[in-house]
């Protein structure tokens, strides 16, 4: 089972639409966890971090199973602007800082 | 004000070359990190320096070293540069290891 997982996608969505991907992850310990969006070419950026009760910014909601081993990430009314490559991102120890990106969940949202 | 900033933004090279990446950050951050995405789009961590200390050497040739001068500064330099070596090169900076990271541009590297 590799360390972090995501659908490749693409997800191709219509505008205004809600959409859901999730992130497993195999080590039980993990502290912190993440979402970064990448846009072609371009750098990834922090999304939202994700918290253990669960947390919303907006139209983006993320959220934490530690039963399952999965984080979630639930974007709302969608725009043309939210596509992207949504990468999860977990860090298995709270200082090591020994980061795993997973490799990407293609969204694109079509008018 | 560029936050994390890399220089140069492309640079192309013929194998066997030797060349360095440069990265800075304004933040005020106690780690710096490099990374590397393939192709495949795949971004992997090489190094990352807390404190100008290295923490994390991933399994990279050792052809790969970062050099550290300051906390504001963490370069990347490669020997005998190979085909393989092709990809773009992202430094990232956070305030303590394994907080959240703000990024660089990158640099596109092609070795031909």
């Amino acid at each position: 089972r590799k360390e972090v997982e995501q659908d490749p996608g693409p997800f191709n969505v219509p505008e205004g639409a809600t959409v859901a991907f999730n992130c497993t992850y195999s080590n039980s310990a993990s502290q912190s966890f993440f979402w970064y969006r990448q846009d072609c070419r371009k750098e990834p950026k922090l999304l939202m971090s994700v918290y253990s009760s669960g947390n919303e910014d907006g139209r983006f909601t993320a959220q934490l199973n530690r039963a399952s081993q999965y984080i979630s990430l639930l974007i709302r009314d969608s725009k043309l602007s939210d596509s992207a490559t949504y990468l999860c991102v977990v860090n298995p120890h709270s200082s090591a800082s020994k980061i795993i990106f997973g490799s990407g969940t293609r969204l694109s949202i079509r008018p | 004000d560029t936050a994390v900033s890399q220089t140069p933004k492309y640079l192309v090279t013929q194998m066997g070359n030797d060349k360095s990446i440069k990265c800075e950050q304004n933040l005020g951050h106690d780690t710096m990190y490099w990374y590397k995405q393939d192709s495949k789009k795949f971004l992997k961590i090489m190094f990352s320096y807390n404190n100008k200390e290295l923490i994390i050497n991933e399994t990279v040739p050792n052809r790969f070293s970062p050099k550290s001068p300051d906390k504001a500064h963490l370069n990347l330099h490669i020997n005998s540069l190979e085909l393989g070596d092709s990809a773009v090169y992202f430094c990232a900076s956070s305030p303590t290891s394994g907080a959240e990271q703000f990024f660089g541009p990158g640099t596109r590297l092609t070795v031909l």
